[in-house]
This record gives structure tokens, C-alpha cells and sequence, in this order.
């Protein structure tokens, strides 16, 4: 069964950088077909998509955010990461990685982790 | 890229049905066959419910259906029960080759 798990640290201060890790278990994010992805979700607030990375380390990202975010993998480790560059207190969030399956299917999730942006 | 329309807050009693509406563009819900629906619970990770407007994954009640007319999609629950009571998303892939997800909607059990 295919899990998977955020990590990274709880608190980020304001202007640095938000970098953040998701692994992978039960299967190879190198399998064709797949995209993995990142999805946040501010306290009491709606899920916003972040970007994402196909098997063959092709790169998405949501226009809003495209400036400051960077996704990569690394398939030895089965992992992929964020980067999100001079945060502010607006991109204090739970933040989702999950497996995107070609057609808009988030599906599975991680259980999500809190960054707070403050000095 | 606007988030996708939903209704703030939808309610109704047990064994009802309701439905969520979810409106975007022509570059969006409106290009693709591509709509998905998750559940959210309070501290939880969401939950596809409906995925590519119409389908249901392995485990998901066929209490819940979905369904699309031109830039609007929308979520049927059928025989409400009290676990429907969550937030529900659409999400959508777009002409710019990203997802946009819904403003959310509150479904209440009476």
C-alpha cells in the first residue's frame, strides 16, 4: 500500500526558505505514469495547488507561486521536495505531498504538516 | 488562475440527497474531462471521492456521483449520512497544465 510522508521543519522565519521533504513507501516514484505533488491548506482555509513532478523529473507549478517554488526527487532516496523562497506569513499552512495520477487524481495523501511562518 | 466556485455551505437530513456545484472556465472545468472530488474531515487529509467527473475509486460509497454541464461539475450524495459531514473540494486540470482546486463547501448533517 502506498503511503506517504511530509517532514520538515515546524517554523520558518519570515524571507527565508520553506524546504520540505515527502517520502515515499510501497512503490517507486521513478514508475511511469505517475506525478507526485504538493497541495497546501492555511489554517481555516481552502486547499491551493502548489505544483507538481512527473517520473521523469518534469516540473509544474501554479503560476501564483511559480517564482519562489521549486520541486525536485531524488529516486534513490524515493523522495521528493519543496522549496519555497522568501516566505511571509501568508504561506503559513498544512502542507500536503501526494501521488497525482494523470487525469487530476490526488489520491494518496499524506497526513499534511504545519509550517509557521514567524520571527 | 482563479479558484473554482462552490457554494459556502450546503445542508440537509439524514437519507436526503444534496448536490455541490463547482464552477470554473472554458480553461478549466469547462476543456477537460478532468474534475475530481475530495472529502475532508476536521484534521484530516483529504479523500478523492470522484475522479475524471464521473468515477468513483475502489471503496468509495456509490452514494456519491458526479457529473458535468459545460463550465460547471457537481457532486451528488445520496442518503446522506452523519460521516458525510465534512468539507468537500472539486479540483480541476487546466489549459495552463496545473490544477485548481475549489473554494470549499461545508456539508451539515441536520
Amino acid at each position: 500500500q502506498l503511503q506517504l510522508q511530509e517532514s520538515g521543519p515546524g517554523l520558518v522565519k519570515p524571507s527565508e526558505t520553506l524546504s520540505l521533504t515527502c517520502s515515499v513507501s510501497g512503490g517507486s516514484i521513478s514508475s511511469g505514469y505517475y506525478y507526485w505533488g504538493w497541495v497546501r491548506q492555511p489554517p481555516g482555509k481552502g486547499l491551493e495547488y502548489i505544483g507538481s513532478i512527473s517520473y521523469s523529473g518534469r516540473t509544474y507549478y501554479n503560476p501564483s507561486l511559480k517564482t519562489r517554488v521549486t520541486i525536485s526527487s531524488d529516486t534513490s532516496k524515493n523522495q521528493f521536495s519543496l522549496k519555497l523562497t522568501s516566505v511571509t506569513a501568508a504561506d503559513t499552512a498544512v502542507y500536503y505531498c501526494a501521488r497525482l495520477i494523470s487525469g487530476g487524481r490526488f489520491d494518496p495523501w499524506g497526513q499534511g504538516t504545519l509550517v509557521t511562518v514567524s520571527s | 488562475q482563479s479558484a473554482l466556485t462552490q457554494p459556502a455551505s450546503v445542508s440537509g437530513s439524514p437519507g436526503q440527497s444534496i448536490t455541490i456545484s463547482c464552477t470554473g472556465t472554458s480553461s478549466d472545468v469547462g476543456a477537460y474531462k478532468y474534475v475530481s472530488w475530495y472529502q475532508q474531515h476536521p484534521g484530516k487529509a483529504p479523500k478523492v471521492m470522484i475522479y475524471e467527473v464521473t468515477n468513483r475509486p475502489s471503496g468509495v460509497s456509490d452514494r456519491f456521483s458526479g457529473s458535468k454541464s459545460g463550465n460547471t461539475a457537481s457532486l451528488t450524495i445520496s442518503g446522506l449520512q452523519a460521516e458525510d459531514e465534512a468539507d468537500y473540494y472539486c479540483s480541476s486540470y487546466t489549459t495552463s497544465t496545473t490544477y485548481v482546486f475549489g473554494t470549499g463547501t461545508k456539508v451539515t448533517v441536520l
